[in-house]
């Protein structure tokens, strides 16, 4: 079973709905991140979790929400999506105690915003 | 943040020795230089880090500069699974500073393999 997975893997949507993207790790890490990667580029942080009661925005947090529900879940909204918000989506866990403190991806998700 | 400068693509041939160059020339004391790689589908995977010496794994090589300004990613022998996009990026290592933890990915090397 994979360590990190996402749901779902594939979305279609139309503009103005609300999305959630759900990211669950069997690692037991306590950080979590989300990332968006677009055509040719590399991925761009939008929000992450050191801990359950620890939550950052990071560089492109606008037009998105997350909620740490445990340690294991960390779920990614879009309260009203828009078509530049379409991109791959991941999910990926890290471990501070590890000196080097290397992120686990999921499979990612594909969401296409109509 | 600390910034990185690659190749935007690369190519070689299968069995052959692959170098993929990483300029850093900003890196500040507590960056660790980390190499990730993501295959075509799939997210990104870990593939090395280091701080000031050379580092060996079962995956590659990784040869620092000594005055740390440039890096470079060694696939000893390319396979046709090694074609991905090498992406190279500083970590900062400072506990206390407020980017700690976090990766900054750019654009990468796209890595083509030819059988």
């Amino acid at each position: 079973d994979a360590d990190v997975t996402q749901t779902p893997r594939n979305r279609i949507t139309k503009t103005g709905k609300r999305i959630m993207l759900e990211c669950s790790q069997t690692k037991g890490h306590d950080r979590m991140y989300w990332y968006r990667q677009d055509p040719g580029l590399g991925l761009r942080l939008i929000y992450y979790s050191f801990d359950v009661k620890d939550i950052n925005k990071g560089e492109i947090s606008d037009g998105y929400s997350v909620s740490r529900q445990a340690q294991a879940k960390f779920s990614l909204s879009l309260e009203s999506a828009i078509p530049n918000q379409t991109a791959l989506y991941f999910c990926a866990t890290s471990d501070p105690g590890v000196r080097t403190d290397t992120q686990y991806f999921g499979p990612g998700t594909r969401l296409t915003v109509l | 943040d600390a910034k990185t400068t690659q190749p935007n693509s690369m190519e070689s041939n299968e069995e052959e020795p692959v170098h993929l160059p990483c300029n850093h020339s900003t890196i500040s004391g507590t960056d660790y230089i980390h190499w990730y790689r993501q295959l075509p589908s799939q997210g990104p995977e870990y593939v090395i880090h280091g701080l000031t010496s050379n580092v060996n794994n079962r995956m590659a090589s990784l040869a620092i500069a000594e005055d740390r300004k440039s890096s470079t990613l060694i696939l000893h022998r390319a396979t046709l699974r090694d074609a991905a996009v090498y992406y190279c990026i500083l970590r900062d290592g400072d506990a206390g500073g407020t980017s700690y933890g976090k990766l900054t990915f750019g654009q990468g090397t796209i890595l083509t393999v030819h059988p």
